[in-house]
Protein backbone atom coordinates (compact mmCIF):
# COMPACT_ATOMS: atom_id res chain seq x y z
CA UNK A 1 0.00 0.00 0.00
CA UNK A 2 1.16 3.25 -0.93
CA UNK A 3 2.40 5.31 1.99
CA UNK A 4 2.92 9.01 2.72
CA UNK A 5 5.82 10.45 0.68
CA UNK A 6 8.74 13.24 2.28
CA UNK A 7 11.38 14.86 0.34
CA UNK A 8 13.59 15.52 0.92
CA UNK A 9 15.07 12.70 3.46
CA UNK A 10 18.01 14.70 4.64
CA UNK A 11 18.89 18.44 4.45
CA UNK A 12 21.60 20.43 5.74
CA UNK A 13 20.89 23.89 5.56
CA UNK A 14 23.46 26.75 7.03
CA UNK A 15 22.58 29.51 9.46
CA UNK A 16 19.84 31.93 8.22
CA UNK A 17 19.12 30.37 4.94
CA UNK A 18 15.55 29.05 4.16
CA UNK A 19 14.19 25.22 3.68
CA UNK A 20 11.20 23.82 2.05
CA UNK A 21 9.92 20.34 3.08
CA UNK A 22 7.30 18.69 1.18
CA UNK A 23 4.81 16.17 1.96
CA UNK A 24 2.69 13.79 -0.61
CA UNK A 25 0.06 11.85 1.23
CA UNK A 26 -1.79 8.68 1.03
CA UNK A 27 -3.79 8.74 -2.34
CA UNK A 28 -7.38 10.01 -1.18
CA UNK A 29 -5.95 11.69 2.19
CA UNK A 30 -7.10 15.09 2.46
CA UNK A 31 -5.82 16.28 5.90
CA UNK A 32 -2.03 16.96 6.53
CA UNK A 33 -0.67 16.92 9.70
CA UNK A 34 3.37 18.76 10.45
CA UNK A 35 5.33 17.61 13.57
CA UNK A 36 8.54 18.93 14.78
CA UNK A 37 10.77 16.14 16.71
CA UNK A 38 14.02 17.39 18.63
CA UNK A 39 17.16 15.29 19.23
CA UNK A 40 15.71 13.08 22.44
CA UNK A 41 12.24 14.49 22.37
CA UNK A 42 8.98 13.61 21.39
CA UNK A 43 6.89 14.53 18.45
CA UNK A 44 5.68 18.17 18.50
CA UNK A 45 2.51 19.38 16.55
CA UNK A 46 3.46 22.29 14.12
CA UNK A 47 0.12 22.88 12.09
CA UNK A 48 -2.39 20.64 9.89
CA UNK A 49 -4.50 20.90 7.00
CA UNK A 50 -7.92 19.84 5.97
CA UNK A 51 -9.07 20.68 2.43
CA UNK A 52 -6.49 22.96 1.33
CA UNK A 53 -7.27 25.02 4.54
CA UNK A 54 -5.51 24.82 8.18
CA UNK A 55 -7.45 23.60 10.36
CA UNK A 56 -5.43 24.05 13.35
CA UNK A 57 -1.92 25.12 14.77
CA UNK A 58 0.69 24.04 17.67
CA UNK A 59 4.02 25.73 18.30
CA UNK A 60 5.05 26.75 14.66
CA UNK A 61 7.37 29.52 15.07
CA UNK A 62 6.49 33.03 13.01
CA UNK A 63 9.38 32.13 10.96
CA UNK A 64 7.85 29.00 9.11
CA UNK A 65 4.52 28.94 7.11
CA UNK A 66 2.67 25.85 5.13
CA UNK A 67 0.30 25.66 3.42
CA UNK A 68 -1.39 22.45 1.60
CA UNK A 69 -2.22 22.24 -2.42
CA UNK A 70 -5.03 21.71 -4.82
CA UNK A 71 -3.68 18.32 -5.33
CA UNK A 72 -3.28 17.58 -1.11
CA UNK A 73 0.23 17.56 -1.07
CA UNK A 74 2.16 20.37 1.38
CA UNK A 75 4.89 21.95 1.83
CA UNK A 76 6.72 23.12 5.06
CA UNK A 77 8.38 26.81 4.63
CA UNK A 78 11.49 27.50 6.74
CA UNK A 79 13.18 30.82 6.60
CA UNK A 80 15.54 32.58 8.60
CA UNK A 81 17.06 28.96 9.95
CA UNK A 82 18.31 28.89 13.92
CA UNK A 83 20.16 26.26 15.21
CA UNK A 84 17.57 24.72 17.38
CA UNK A 85 15.62 24.07 14.25
CA UNK A 86 17.68 21.00 13.76
CA UNK A 87 15.12 18.18 13.99
CA UNK A 88 13.23 15.48 12.37
CA UNK A 89 10.20 16.66 10.45
CA UNK A 90 7.46 14.34 10.45
CA UNK A 91 4.47 14.19 7.99
CA UNK A 92 1.27 12.65 8.56
CA UNK A 93 -1.79 12.41 6.45
CA UNK A 94 -5.58 11.46 7.25
CA UNK A 95 -8.67 10.89 5.53
CA UNK A 96 -10.73 13.71 7.10
CA UNK A 97 -10.53 15.34 9.93
CA UNK A 98 -11.83 12.90 12.28
CA UNK A 99 -10.09 9.99 10.97
CA UNK A 100 -8.81 7.68 13.60
CA UNK A 101 -5.18 7.25 12.65
CA UNK A 102 -2.84 9.79 11.35
CA UNK A 103 0.23 7.61 8.84
CA UNK A 104 3.36 8.84 9.49
CA UNK A 105 5.93 9.68 6.79
CA UNK A 106 9.73 8.76 7.23
CA UNK A 107 10.17 12.08 8.20
CA UNK A 108 13.05 14.30 7.20
CA UNK A 109 16.26 15.10 8.88
CA UNK A 110 17.02 19.20 8.89
CA UNK A 111 20.65 19.76 10.09
CA UNK A 112 21.21 23.50 10.96
CA UNK A 113 24.98 24.42 10.65
CA UNK B 1 -5.08 21.13 27.95
CA UNK B 2 -4.35 17.39 27.96
CA UNK B 3 -1.08 15.94 28.81
CA UNK B 4 0.57 12.46 28.53
CA UNK B 5 2.75 11.52 31.12
CA UNK B 6 5.46 8.37 30.41
CA UNK B 7 7.23 7.88 33.78
CA UNK B 8 9.80 4.95 33.13
CA UNK B 9 12.21 6.83 31.02
CA UNK B 10 14.31 2.84 30.03
CA UNK B 11 12.77 -0.59 30.21
CA UNK B 12 14.84 -3.75 29.76
CA UNK B 13 13.15 -7.26 29.16
CA UNK B 14 14.50 -10.37 28.03
CA UNK B 15 13.66 -12.14 24.78
CA UNK B 16 10.76 -13.98 25.00
CA UNK B 17 9.85 -12.76 28.43
CA UNK B 18 7.13 -9.64 28.73
CA UNK B 19 7.29 -6.32 29.54
CA UNK B 20 4.87 -3.40 30.56
CA UNK B 21 5.05 0.16 29.60
CA UNK B 22 3.13 2.69 31.90
CA UNK B 23 1.35 5.76 30.45
CA UNK B 24 -1.02 8.24 32.09
CA UNK B 25 -3.06 10.80 30.65
CA UNK B 26 -4.82 13.71 31.85
CA UNK B 27 -8.44 15.03 29.90
CA UNK B 28 -11.39 16.63 30.80
CA UNK B 29 -12.88 15.09 27.48
CA UNK B 30 -15.17 11.88 27.34
CA UNK B 31 -14.17 10.87 24.52
CA UNK B 32 -10.88 10.44 22.28
CA UNK B 33 -8.27 7.73 20.82
CA UNK B 34 -5.29 6.49 22.91
CA UNK B 35 -2.22 4.99 20.45
CA UNK B 36 1.37 3.47 21.45
CA UNK B 37 3.69 4.49 18.52
CA UNK B 38 7.16 2.66 18.11
CA UNK B 39 10.24 4.51 16.91
CA UNK B 40 13.22 2.02 16.08
CA UNK B 41 16.70 3.56 15.24
CA UNK B 42 15.39 4.32 11.62
CA UNK B 43 13.41 6.68 13.64
CA UNK B 44 10.45 5.66 11.43
CA UNK B 45 6.78 6.25 13.57
CA UNK B 46 5.18 3.05 13.34
CA UNK B 47 1.63 2.63 15.02
CA UNK B 48 1.78 -0.61 17.69
CA UNK B 49 -1.66 -0.14 18.80
CA UNK B 50 -4.89 2.16 19.29
CA UNK B 51 -7.83 1.99 21.27
CA UNK B 52 -11.30 4.62 21.80
CA UNK B 53 -12.00 5.85 25.27
CA UNK B 54 -15.67 4.52 24.75
CA UNK B 55 -14.86 0.52 23.89
CA UNK B 56 -14.47 -0.97 27.31
CA UNK B 57 -12.61 -4.05 25.64
CA UNK B 58 -9.12 -3.63 25.66
CA UNK B 59 -7.38 -3.58 21.99
CA UNK B 60 -4.71 -6.62 21.34
CA UNK B 61 -2.68 -6.61 18.01
CA UNK B 62 -0.77 -10.25 17.93
CA UNK B 63 2.35 -9.97 21.10
CA UNK B 64 0.56 -6.64 21.86
CA UNK B 65 -2.46 -5.87 24.34
CA UNK B 66 -3.14 -2.73 26.31
CA UNK B 67 -4.81 -2.41 29.80
CA UNK B 68 -7.21 0.60 29.51
CA UNK B 69 -8.53 1.90 32.99
CA UNK B 70 -10.48 4.73 31.84
CA UNK B 71 -11.08 6.48 35.36
CA UNK B 72 -7.56 6.15 36.48
CA UNK B 73 -6.82 7.60 33.04
CA UNK B 74 -4.30 4.66 32.57
CA UNK B 75 -3.25 2.74 29.51
CA UNK B 76 -0.15 0.91 29.73
CA UNK B 77 1.62 -1.56 27.01
CA UNK B 78 2.00 -4.98 27.24
CA UNK B 79 4.64 -6.81 25.46
CA UNK B 80 4.48 -10.79 25.30
CA UNK B 81 7.30 -12.80 23.94
CA UNK B 82 9.73 -9.88 23.03
CA UNK B 83 11.52 -10.10 20.52
CA UNK B 84 14.86 -8.26 19.72
CA UNK B 85 13.00 -6.31 17.11
CA UNK B 86 10.78 -4.90 19.88
CA UNK B 87 13.78 -3.05 20.72
CA UNK B 88 12.54 0.57 20.64
CA UNK B 89 11.44 4.17 21.89
CA UNK B 90 7.93 3.55 22.67
CA UNK B 91 5.65 7.02 22.15
CA UNK B 92 1.66 7.12 24.02
CA UNK B 93 -0.01 9.69 21.97
CA UNK B 94 -3.86 11.07 22.80
CA UNK B 95 -6.05 12.69 20.28
CA UNK B 96 -9.23 14.22 20.75
CA UNK B 97 -12.39 12.27 19.55
CA UNK B 98 -14.21 15.05 18.33
CA UNK B 99 -13.48 15.97 15.10
CA UNK B 100 -13.41 19.71 14.48
CA UNK B 101 -9.76 21.18 14.27
CA UNK B 102 -8.21 19.67 17.14
CA UNK B 103 -7.32 16.45 16.32
CA UNK B 104 -3.92 16.63 17.14
CA UNK B 105 -1.40 13.87 18.71
CA UNK B 106 -0.18 15.20 22.05
CA UNK B 107 2.72 12.74 22.80
CA UNK B 108 4.30 11.59 25.88
CA UNK B 109 8.43 11.72 26.68
CA UNK B 110 8.73 8.15 25.22
CA UNK B 111 10.00 4.97 26.76
CA UNK B 112 13.21 3.47 25.83
CA UNK B 113 12.81 -0.31 25.56
CA UNK B 114 15.79 -2.83 25.15
CA UNK B 115 15.58 -6.17 24.74
CA UNK B 116 18.51 -8.44 26.49
CA UNK B 117 19.19 -11.62 24.38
Amino acid sequence: AAGVIQSPRHLIKEKRETATLKCYPIPRHDTVYWYQQGPGQDPQFLISFYEKMQSDKGSIPDRFSAQQFSDYHSELNMSSLELGDSALYFCASSLGLAAETQYFGPGTRLLVL
Amino acid sequence: AQTVTQSQPEMSVQEAETVTLSCTYDTSESDYYLFWYKQPPSRQMILVIRQEAYKQQNATENRFSVNFQKAAKSFSLKISDSQLGDAAMYFCAYRSAYGGATNKLIFGTGTLLAVQP
